[in-house]
């Protein structure tokens, strides 16, 4: 069974950092894209970045561009999102999908983990 | 950047009445087009892909329909448990999600 553990969420200060985690099992994490989406309180859903299966591939939604890094740790089966200059706009549930193939949908998801900027 | 627009907005129905969501996108994106369902309180749930292809455990009532610019997504019957936010999203060029249509109890 495919499963997705997000964790790191939490409250910040604007301006600051926080590192989200994605733990995968069920998969071979290592031969699979991997995506963060976010969901802002009352919003819809918005692409935030992604990373190709070995890691070399990223890609970054305009808003997070130059603040946010996505990277991955195929021996532990990890996905990270390292987010820094965080500001209120950037307040909302994240959530990790996995991708199942080129051009393909994101067919799991995680939970979520809920990130607060406020002072 | 490729827009998906989503609509209605929202769509009052009762169960067993059929339901038909657009989505329309800024530019062609061939068949490269999810649909997703999502309730409150949990993460979004794949129910197509590549536009017309249901995903493992969806049932027979959602389908999806369309290629390159318009697509549709249609639930048959609706039961009542399928009340919630539907959204679209492409995958032809980069990843963008529409702004979801909410399918509400009339």
């Amino acid at each position: 069974e495919v499963q997705l553990l997000e964790s790191g969420g939490g409250l910040v200060q604007p301006g600051g950092s926080l590192r989200l985690s994605c733990a995968a099992s069920g998969f071979t994490f290592s031969t699979y894209g991997m995506t963060w989406v976010r969901q802002a309180p009352g919003k819809g859903l918005e692409w935030v970045s992604a990373i190709s299966a070995s890691g070399v591939n990223r890609y970054y939604a305009d808003s997070v561009k130059g603040r946010f890094t996505i990277s991955r740790d195929n021996s532990k089966n990890t996905l990270f999102l390292q987010m820094n200059s965080l500001r209120a706009e950037d307040t909302a549930i994240y959530y990790c999908a996995k991708e199942s193939g080129f051009r393909g949908p994101l067919d799991y998801w995680g939970q979520g983990t809920l990130v607060t900027v406020s002072s | 950047e490729i827009v998906l627009t989503q609509s209605p907005a929202t769509l009052s129905l009762s169960p067993g009445e059929r339901a038909t969501l657009s989505c329309r996108a800024s530019q062609s994106v061939s068949s490269y087009l999810a649909w997703y369902q999502q309730k409150p309180g949990q993460a979004p749930r794949l129910l197509i892909y590549d536009a017309s292809n249901r995903a493992t455990g969806i049932p027979a009532r959602f389908s999806g329909s369309g290629s390159g610019t318009d697509f549709t997504l249609t639930i048959s019957s609706l039961e009542p448990e399928d009340f919630a936010v539907y959204y679209c999203q492409q995958r032809d060029s980069g990843w963008t999600f529409g702004q979801g249509t909410k399918v509400e109890v009339k």
